[in-house]
């Protein structure tokens, strides 16, 4: 049992630059979420999903954009990368909306130079 | 304004010393108070959840206890292997998406 897989683990873009990042999970949760996490902010929200086909804003979305075709699957995607966006990206599931438990992935290393 | 704050940033202890984490929050109703533990270089894993006032959860090492103002994670008879950064998280009554985050307590366990 996987859980919640994100690839790549590491990348480096220039400005500019566009990247998709992926999470897959196995658990059969509705809920996905992406969140970003830098020194002295915590973990913010970017984007998160309650079911397949649906995608609302957290809240840092700006220059993000999401999809969640399949179920087990949420897509991050950075049109055009800036050096604000270097960051570490972390995906995470649940099962249901009462079921507050969490699963995270390993993490992206995000660098915008 | 929804609020975490854990306390200490950082906190330093011998095999066997135990120790407390501190999470105060400020939120308008409380749904759920979460910890988490997160080791350099992967992602948060779930410990526990408290939902009132007076709740008490406990895990090997680690027990987390509830109050209106604060939770603590106590930390018994701490083994190198304890060592870790611990994330508190709030969730608001009637805000069912948004986790407030602390910014951690970083954990090393000397041997």
């Amino acid at each position: 049992n996987a859980g919640v897989t994100q690839t790549p683990k590491f990348r480096v873009l220039k400005t500019g630059q566009s990247m998709t990042l992926l999470c897959a999970q196995d658990m059969n949760h509705e809920y996905m979420y992406w969140y970003r996490q830098d020194p002295g902010m915590g973990l913010r929200l970017i984007h998160y999903s309650v079911g397949e086909g649906t995608t609302a804003k957290g809240e840092v979305p700006d220059g993000y954009n999401v999809s969640r075709l399949k179920k087990q699957n949420f897509l991050l995607g950075l049109e055009s990368a800036a050096p604000s966006q270097t960051s570490v990206y972390f995906c995470a599931s649940k099962r249901t909306d009462a079921n507050e438990k969490l699963f995270f992935g390993s993490g992206t290393q995000l660098s915008v130079l | 304004e929804d609020q975490v704050t854990q306390s200490p940033e950082a906190l330093r202890l011998q095999e066997g010393e135990s120790s407390s984490l501190n999470c105060s929050y400020t939120v308008s109703g409380l749904r759920g108070l979460f910890w988490y533990r997160q080791d350099p270089g992967k992602g948060p894993e779930f410990l526990f959840t408290l939902y009132s006032a007076g709740e008490e959860k406990e895990k090997e090492r680690l027990k987390a206890t509830l109050t209106k103002k604060e939770s603590f994670l106590h930390i018994t008879a701490p083994k190198p292997e304890d060592s870790a950064t611990y994330l508190c998280a709030v969730q608001a009554a009637g805000n069912n998406r948004k986790l407030i985050w602390g910014l951690g307590t970083s954990l090393a366990v000397n041997p």
